[in-house]
């Protein structure tokens, strides 16, 4: 697609359930990217994908948190038994690796998540 | 100490201002990006540089590699450019390391 695209846009959920989160990267985009920016707060890395490569998994902040990406394409995000903590806007971004171009990165415009 | 540090945090200025904001980070990198995030809005990528100095329209990105340096100007500054401005730096197509950010208001 034209850019990166990510659903839902918003998510409501109640304090235990599992959420899904779902990022489809710019097509050719050989490296995506999961960050989180909670309220007030800066960006934070969750985890990383490049090619067919282990993902750095350095940033999930529990073994709640998985993410996986199928076919070097799409990734989804898993949140089991959320928590009011983890309300924040989820963000994907991709790029290709190795690109000269000015621009980098391209973000998604996030899933909001808030856990009531 | 954070990796990325930018000033100012917060910065007010009338319409047609010439705007910089500053970007100090302390590791190794392949690559410093400035970002920028409007009131509830998605994020869009400015810049990707790793050397001496791009420009697009009013904006204007500088690095110095050696003093760990970068700078963001925005010329004849208008209320929609209104936004947070982030800093942020990489190793190849590692994870992007983000400074605190600048809140910029522009008033007309």
């Amino acid at each position: 697609g034209a850019g990166v695209s990510q659903s839902p846009s918003n998510k409501v959920t109640e304090k235990g359930k599992d959420v899904e989160l779902r990022c489809d990267p710019i097509s050719g985009h050989t490296a995506l990217y999961w960050y989180r920016q909670s309220l007030g707060q800066g960006l934070e890395f969750l985890i990383y994908f490049q090619g067919n490569s282990a993902p750095d998994k350095s940033g999930l902040p529990s073994d709640r948190f998985s993410a996986e990406r199928t076919g070097g394409s799409v990734s989804t995000l898993t949140i089991q038994r959320t928590q009011q903590e983890d309300s924040a806007v989820y963000l994907c971004a991709s790029i290709l690796s190795g690109t000269g171009s000015n621009y980098g990165y391209t973000f998604g415009s996030g899933t909001r998540l808030t856990v009531v | 100490k954070n990796e990325v540090e930018q000033s100012p945090q917060n910065l007010t200025a009338q319409e047609g201002e010439f705007i910089t904001i500053n970007c100090s980070y302390s590791v190794g990198i392949s690559a410093l990006h400035w970002l920028q995030q409007h009131p509830g809005g998605g994020i869009v990528s400015l810049f990707m540089l790793s050397s001496g100095k791009k420009k697009h329209g009013r904006l204007i990105a500088t690095i110095n590699i050696q003093e760990k340096h970068s700078s963001l100007h925005i010329t004849a500054s208008h209320p929609r450019d209104s936004a947070v401005y982030i800093c942020a730096v990489s190793k190849g197509a590692q994870k992007l390391v983000f400074g605190q950010g600048t809140r910029l208001t522009i008033n007309p």
